[in-house]
């Protein structure tokens, strides 16, 4: 069975400019979430969404970023217009909804990330 | 303060040594502790996982958590050069919560 998989592994911007990053969950996984890892920081929580849904995006910095979630299947995270401070590696997990409405986690499993240096 | 607290070291220790690695927390609705581990250029990958306070084994791996001091632990028994990677915790509330990080600890076993 295939991972997560996101595209592309690596990007080099210039401020102003525009980004999209790709993720593909596990097939059958209705949850997808994006992560982001500033340089000395810890990973941080942007979103979650479940199918084509946004569930929680508590987590987006400002209005600069858009997700979005095409017919539940894969994920973009958009960055219009990139700043230097955006420069990080972002993650996407993904995890199956198992216990519909329970609280056990379920396991999220992450992809390789997306290395974003903005010049 | 942050949420989580986690020693980003360098911990360096000999090949066959017991490794232990902990976190602190702030946030009493956490109910849901993980160990992922990240080799470099890879996403993390989930190690153990432990609900509430208690113990839990998992061959050379062992997790705890101690919910009343807000802290939680994993040991890592005759350890491989091979465990070198970065092991960071995480803390959920539950369900499909996105979960919460510490800064992870970069373990350098020498062989």
């Amino acid at each position: 069975e295939a991972g997560v998989t996101q595209f592309p592994s690596h990007s080099v911007i210039e401020k102003g400019q525009t980004v999209t990053l790709r993720c593909d969950p596990i097939s059958g996984h209705d949850n997808l979430y994006w992560y982001r890892r500033v340089m000395g920081k810890e990973i941080k929580f942007l979103l979650h969404f479940v199918k084509e849904s946004k569930q929680d995006e508590s987590g987006m910095p400002n209005n600069r970023f858009l997700a979005e979630r095409t017919g539940g299947t894969y994920s973009t995270l958009k960055v219009q217009p990139a700043e230097l401070e955006d420069s990080g590696v972002y993650f996407c997990a993904s995890s199956q909804d198992g216990r519909r409405g329970g609280r056990l986690p379920d396991t999220q499993y992450f992809g390789p990330g997306t290395r974003l240096t903005v010049l | 303060q942050k949420e989580v607290e986690q020693d980003p070291g360098p911990l360096s220790v000999p090949e066959g040594a017991i490794v232990s690695l902990n976190c602190t927390y702030s946030n009493s609705a956490f109910q849901y502790f993980m160990w992922y581990r990240q080799y470099s250029r890879k996403g993390p990958e989930l190690l153990m996982y432990t609900y509430s306070s208690g113990n839990k084994e998992d061959g050379r791996f062992t997790a705890q958590v101690d919910k009343s001091s807000k802290y939680i632990s994993l040991f890592i028994r005759d350890s491989q050069p091979s465990d070198s990677a970065t092991y960071l915790c995480a803390m959920t509330s539950g369900g499909a919560d996105g979960l919460t990080f510490g800064k992870g600890t970069h373990l350098i076993i020498q062989p």
